[in-house]
């Protein structure tokens, strides 16, 4: 079956470390995302690429980082450099071609992250 | 992009039909109104998408009206799995993005 895969399901990262968190999807979309979610919110854009070896900043981009070099992986590296980590990550990805309808949108199960 | 507003949260019992109204005011003549459903500590879940009168489909209704200001997402028959958040989304971000309001939190007692 087709669909995104997110790892690991928990992490825990200590102060000053850098931590990444895996993305894959065998759905052939070009364009993948990374949101955020904090308790009782709703998501936040991070950073989205739209094809290979190419990338962009979202809403809160600082203190992370992602690269693109293959289409079905888009790897999120939280940096030491973000304060305030802790949160619930989504990856998602779509088939990018399709304007407005979202039959192609597809998200992952998702990476807590816990500054311990 | 526009913006929409839906209730915080909502209470309902197993077995009956439970409505989740969105408001919308400001949308574009080419946007789609789509609804997600999210279970805690797990990735939104598409439910429903439409663009104008009313879909249905092995899940949920959407109705919109004519003016497409507000939609309404029904549910019928609850039972206590489809406790959950529930997102109105219209449109898309610049970027290709879904964009999420703060939910709907839908809890439905025995």
């Amino acid at each position: 079956d087709g669909g995104i895969t997110q790892s690991p399901k928990y992490l825990f990262r200590k102060e000053g470390q850098n931590v990444t968190l895996s993305c894959e999807q065998n759905l052939n979309h070009d364009a993948m995302y990374w949101y955020r979610q904090d308790p009782g919110q709703g998501l936040r854009l991070i950073y989205y690429s739209q094809i290979v070896n190419d990338f962009q900043k979202g809403d809160i981009a600082e203190g992370y980082s992602v690269s693109r070099e293959k289409k079905e992986s888009f790897p999120l590296t939280v940096t030491s450099a973000q304060k305030n980590p802790t949160a619930f990550y989504l990856c998602a990805s779509s088939s990018g071609q399709v304007p407005q309808a979202v039959y192609g949108y597809t998200f992952g199960s998702g990476t807590r992250l816990t500054v311990v | 992009l526009a913006k929409t507003t839906q209730p915080i949260s909502m209470d309902s019992y197993e077995g009956q039909e439970v409505n989740i109204t969105c408001s919308h005011n400001n949308i574009a003549t080419n946007d789609y109104i789509t609804w997600y459903q999210q279970f805690p500590s797990q990735g939104p879940r598409f439910i429903i998408q439409g663009y104008k009168t009313k879909v249905t489909n092995e899940v949920a209704s959407l109705f919109i009206p004519a003016d497409r200001k507000s939609s309404t997402l029904s549910l019928p028959r609850v039972s206590l799995s489809d406790t959950a958040v529930y997102y109105c989304l219209v449109g898309r971000g610049s970027q290709g993005n879904l964009i999420f309001g703060k939910g709907t939190k839908l809890s439905v007692k025995p």
